[in-house]
């Protein structure tokens, strides 16, 4: 069965350092999206991306954050310079169109900022 | 803007019993999805049932099945004969096709007792 792979599982890293989390998604999926999850808190939208651009992005998604393609497979997040308060899960997902409904989501990948 | 509102920070159950987990939204548009996520402690957020809100008809999934109610804007998952693995955060999400995000409710978790 097809699914997002997400790197690195567990990342700790010093406030102000920065960080990319990589996610591969399903290969046939055309929409592409970044989730947050703050421990034992909500599932937060941080944004959205197709044909290679950004569709929509969240309040939590300022300068500090990008992301980008790069080579048709990854899909990247990057924290330019991590807070304490950027420490969560962050969720891939992906879906191939957007009247198919199913997202499908990686395992996440947890942040620890110290 | 859509929200969505799961009432139930938490609920326990005891093991074969039936349990119903609550969830609203609003929105004023006429054609969405709707789904519920189940995390279990292992993280990765698993789609375990979705209605496409066309239908009249409640979606179900083995044990699990929903009440959608359209015009009240509820749709609440119910699960049948409850297995241990159960345990869990379950996660109501809306989605509407035309936009790019997908909103989570803030999540219940369930826990089934032996």
């Amino acid at each position: 069965e097809p699914e997002v792979t997400q790197t690195p599982s567990h990342q700790v890293t010093q406030m102000g350092q920065e960080v990319i989390l990589r996610c591969v998604p399903i290969s046939n999926h055309l929409y592409f999206y970044w989730y947050r999850q703050i421990l034992g808190q909500k599932v937060e939208f941080l944004v959205s991306f197709y044909n290679n651009e950004i569709s929509e992005k969240s309040e939590i998604f300022d300068d500090q954050f990008s992301v980008e393609r790069p080579d048709g497979s990854n899909f990247t997040l990057k924290i330019r310079s991590t807070k304490l308060e950027d420490s969560a899960m962050y969720f891939c997902a992906s879906i191939r169109g957007t009247n198919t409904g199913e997202l499908f989501f990686g395992e996440g990948s947890r942040l620890t900022v110290l | 803007a859509q929200t969505v509102t799961q009432s139930q920070p938490e609920m326990s159950v005891q093991e074969a019993e039936t349990v119903t987990l609550s969830c609203t939204y609003d929105t004023s548009e006429n054609n969405y999805y709707l789904f519920w996520y189940k995390q279990p402690p292992s993280r990765q957020m698993i789609l375990v049932i979705r209605q496409e809100a066309y239908k009249q008809q409640n979606a179900t999934e083995n044990r699990f099945s929903v009440n959608f109610q359209k015009a009240a804007k509820s749709f609440s998952l119910k699960i049948s004969d409850s297995q241990l693995g159960d345990t869990a955060m379950y996660f109501c999400a809306f989605m509407n096709p035309r936009e790019f995000e997908i909103i989570f409710g803030k999540g219940t978790r369930l826990h089934i007792l032996p």
